[in-house]
């Protein structure tokens, strides 16, 4: 079985400053596919970013990149020049290649402080 | 645009009532997929369809039931069965590809309450 673990609740940062989100997955496959996925207060979930296992280099985009360290199943999101639309829920979420069924963790919350 | 369109936004429920919500998607994608949410637990996989006329359950199908009659189309009915149905309810679609996994596309979520 897959698990997906979030360890910070709530998280918050200054306005302009850099935040980053932790995320730990536990799978015996290889192949596998890591998200993060921002849910703003419209509950509307959005694709951040997403990172294929079987690359070394870590995704960017834009403000938001990753450190993806595959030996220690972990997956952190950091969120440079924190922006107030920045503040949202943040998921992390696992994909096994050729599985149907998307993983979550239980989340973070991050506030933004202007 | 494409998109994933779920209605009502907002869904009240009688105790022994089974009520239906809707998920309709306009981007070709091939797979749907029915998720709650609650507080603290992230999303729960309820049933999940890679074909029309053909569902799975996810983790959580119990006292729910779900239909692929079309392409476009995956309701969810959320049965007098279901012992605590108040909960945010997220619908999503998959294109499968054969040069790697796409992301979901969310739809903007039920909020189903129990009166």
């Amino acid at each position: 079985a897959q698990t997906v673990t979030q360890s910070q609740p709530e998280m918050s940062v200054q306005e302009a400053e850099t935040v980053t989100l932790s995320c730990t997955y536990d799978t015996s496959e290889s192949d596998y596919y890591l998200f993060w996925y921002k849910q703003p207060p419209s509950r509307q979930m959005i694709l951040v970013i997403r990172q294929e296992a079987y690359k070394q280099q870590n995704a960017t985009e834009n403000r938001f990149s990753v450190n993806f360290q595959k030996a220690a199943k972990s997956f952190s999101l950091k969120i440079s020049d924190s922006q107030l639309g920045d503040a949202a829920m943040y998921f992390c979420a696992l994909l096994i290649q050729g599985a149907q069924k998307l993983v979550f963790g239980q989340g973070t919350r991050l506030t933004i402080n202007p | 645009d494409g998109g994933i369109t779920q209605s009502p936004k907002y869904l009240f429920r009688k105790e022994g009532q089974n009520v239906t919500l809707s998920c309709e998607q306009n981007l070709n994608h091939d797979a749907m997929y029915w998720y709650r949410q609650d507080p603290g637990q992230g999303l729960r996989l309820i049933y999940y369809s890679q074909i029309v006329n053909d569902f799975q359950k996810g983790d959580i199908a119990e006292g729910y039931s779900v239909s692929r009659e079309k392409k476009e189309s995956f309701p969810l009915t959320v049965t007098s069965a279901q012992k605590n149905p108040t909960a945010f309810y997220l619908c999503a679609s998959r294109r499968n590809g054969v040069f790697g996994v796409y992301g979901y596309t969310f739809g903007s979520g039920t909020r189903l309450t129990v009166v």
